[in-house]
């Protein structure tokens, strides 16, 4: 059956420092691959997305995430968070005819120390 | 920047009532979506809306629940009768042509 699963439930890092949340999915075929992020009262809102070609996609403030295949992983990336980053992010699949059908993992918490 | 919107933010109902979510999708967007979000679980897809019909939806989507697209505006979701379990965050989503999903800020129900 098809899941995702991120590990992480929740991450503090420092203000400037890197981050990266890691992304695990399962599906038999070429997923499509997304990441959100929901602040506190907000909707979810598209960083990426990858769907075919160069596995290093860039997204909105900064992030980029590295589809790599052969270890199922789509994790996300950036090298320096800020504290407007402090927020909810989520990995999704999309699967079956339509794209969106989104499959969600269970969200990785981003705190961020001043 | 268009967007979703979703109302109500927030709704408490008694259990067995009907409950009707409202959202009004980004106009030029043909493609319709609810997921929900039980506290503390992930993003669940529901429906998936297209041409004035669903197109997809999933196990959860039982005969409890009805969408429409009463007047080429708003895009509901029905619950019938509603239960304790169908208390969550619902999302509606639109997209266009890119595939890309527009997410509102979501409707709380709680059912009691």
């Amino acid at each position: 059956a098809q899941s995702v699963t991120q590990p992480d439930i929740h991450i503090t890092v420092s203000e400037g420092a890197s981050l990266e949340l890691r992304c695990n999915y399962s599906y038999g075929a070429t997923p499509y691959l997304f990441w959100y992020v929901q602040s506190p009262g907000q909707g979810l809102q598209l960083l990426l997305k990858y769907f075919s070609g160069d596995t290093l996609v860039q997204g909105i403030k900064g992030f980029e995430a590295e589809f790599k295949r052969s270890q199922s992983s789509f994790n996300l990336r950036k090298p320096s968070v800020h504290w407007s980053d402090a927020a909810e992010y989520f990995c999704a699949v999309g699967i079956g005819g339509s794209q969106g059908n989104l499959i969600f993992g269970k969200g990785t918490k981003l705190s961020v120390k001043p | 920047e268009p967007e979703v919107t979703q109302t109500p933010s927030h709704q408490v109902t008694q259990m067995g009532q009907e409950v009707i979510l409202r959202c009004v999708p980004i106009s030029n967007h043909l493609y319709f979506y609810w997921y929900r979000q039980i506290l503390g679980q992930k993003v669940e897809f529901l429906v998936s809306f297209y041409n004035n019909e669903i197109s997809e939806k999933s196990e959860i989507f039982d005969d409890q629940f009805s969408v429409e697209r009463p007047d080429g505006s708003n895009f509901t979701l029905k619950i019938r009768s509603t239960k304790l379990e169908d208390s969550a965050m619902y999302f509606c989503a639109s997209s266009g042509y890119t595939g890309e999903l527009f997410f509102g800020e979501g409707s709380r129900l709680t059912v009691l």
